[in-house]
């Protein structure tokens, strides 16, 4: 995605943690979405971010920092049924920009 | 559960062809995205419209895409003339409001052009 980036792939192990990296260009930035997306499904909405800070929500906690163009997805007590392609997408007004998605793998 | 709506599931064109893809949003939303996703680009924006008035038309896209919604309910994408690199899953999706940014998506078309 154009001035979306995350890296490519992610592995890690069953029961452990896993986080999901997204930097962006801050020109424009009004807020930013997470999204999980399965192999052969359609994207399903995770979490929305605005504020700086560490947005805990479970199994899924987020974080945001906008003087950085920086966020991640942090997930906790992994299980194998977490592995998917996790995609950011910026919204910069009236452009919702996706990522490309990074892929988490995790392993037995 | 009346979600996005996309039509049809599959479609097969011939090089040159015109296409039109289908797509209800959710009942209520206000603003409806047409996406297109391929494993090396990822999702790519095509269209964005916000009560139904055109607000994003994807740039790159212009010269052979043409979105459209004729009513809140109701909107066509069509493809003229496709191109075997037009090859791609194309999403419709729509959300209540931007406050949140909460898209919910279709199922998807999957084009194939030969």
């Amino acid at each position: 995605g154009q001035g979306v980036e995350q890296p490519d792939n992610l592995m890690s192990v069953e029961g452990t943690f896993a986080r999901v990296n997204c930097t962006y260009s801050t020109s424009g930035f009004n807020g930013l979405s997470w999204y999980q997306q399965r192999e052969g499904h359609v994207p399903v909405f995770l979490s929305y971010v605005v504020l700086d800070g560490l947005k805990d929500s479970g199994h899924f906690s987020t974080f945001l920092s906008r003087s950085n163009g920086y966020s991640y997805l942090l997930l906790t007590e992994l299980q194998i049924k977490d592995s998917a392609s996790y995609l950011c997408a910026v919204d910069m007004g009236y452009k919702l920009t996706f990522g490309t998605g990074t892929s988490l793998l995790v392993d037995p | 559960d009346a979600g996005v709506t996309q039509t049809p599931r599959h479609e097969v064109a011939e090089k040159g062809q015109t296409i039109i893809l289908k797509c209800e949003p959710v009942s209520g939303h206000n603003d409806l995205f047409w996406y297109r996703q391929t494993k090396i680009q990822g999702l790519e924006l095509l269209s964005y419209f916000r009560s139904k008035s055109l607000m994003e038309d994807g740039g790159a896209f212009k010269d052979r895409f043409k979105a459209e919604m004729l009513n809140s309910s109701f909107s066509t994408l069509k493809i003229q003339p496709t191109e075997p690199k037009d090859s791609a899953v194309y999403l419709c999706a729509s959300s209540r409001d931007r406050v949140n940014e909460r898209l919910f998506f279709g199922h998807g078309t999957k084009l194939s052009v030969l």
